[in-house]
């Protein structure tokens, strides 16, 4: 157990609709990551948080996602307008600023969007 | 960008024999490196990380790494594989000066009772 839960496993869409997920980090970690995980593929960079400050978003992050850490605690990822291509692992991490690299991972939300 | 090479996506290894999976890294100063496993249906963990401290890193359930620079690998090994390892496994490099990690493609590893 590593402490880091994501909200929801599993959700499956439409195409087109919204769609949200919920990360909360290990209470004491003030860095907040999240991934995208596609087949075959390693985790791929979307965005990072220290405390509230959204630090830096990947190229991958389009206009359609928009990511929040009020308060510096948990954090929401939200997709409008999902299209197909969306469909893959969403990964939340979360780290102390001391041990970079360290992280901590959820299980993961899994998208499918039909 | 800085990033990491891992080869052969499926990996297969006998009950018992050396499990080597290889990493190498394109950077011309040495990255903090690191290596992730993944097992079923959980999330990844840090298995071992290189900080410049020592060359030959240790890490948890008998895995070990070694970094060479003048190959620009970090490859992970484990003498003798155990039904347990199944799992995929992820090269991982922060950049120098950078804050985020940047995965391999991963291995995923087979083991053959």
């Amino acid at each position: 157990d590593t402490g880091v839960s994501q909200d929801p496993r599993h959700k499956i869409t439409k195409r087109g609709q919204n769609v949200t997920f919920r990360c909360d980090p290990i209470s004491e970690h003030n860095r907040l990551y999240w991934y995208r995980q596609t087949l075959g593929q390693g985790p791929e960079f979307l965005t990072y948080f220290q405390n509230e400050a959204q630090l830096e978003k990947s190229r991958l992050l389009s206009d359609r996602f928009s990511a929040e850490r009020p308060k510096g605690s948990f954090s929401t990822l939200e997709i409008q307008r999902t299209e197909q291509g969306d469909s893959a692992m969403y990964l939340c991490a979360s780290s102390s600023t001391v041990n970079t690299g360290e992280l901590f991972f959820g299980e993961g939300s899994r998208l499918t969007v039909l | 960008a800085q990033s990491v090479t891992q080869l052969g996506s499926h990996v297969s290894v006998s009950e018992g024999a050396l499990v080597l999976l290889r990493c190498n890294y394109s950077s011309s100063v040495p990255p903090y490196l690191f290596w992730y496993v993944q097992y079923p249906n959980q999330g990844l963990q840090l298995l071992l990380k290189y900080t410049s401290a020592a060359t030959l890193v240790k890490g948890i359930n008998g895995f070990e790494a070694e970094f060479k620079k003048s190959e620009t690998s970090f490859h992970l090994t484990k003498p003798s594989a155990h039904m347990s390892d199944a799992a995929e496994y992820f090269c991982a490099v922060i950049p120098y000066g950078n804050n985020r990690l940047a995965f391999g493609k991963g291995n995923q590893v087979v083991v053959i009772p």
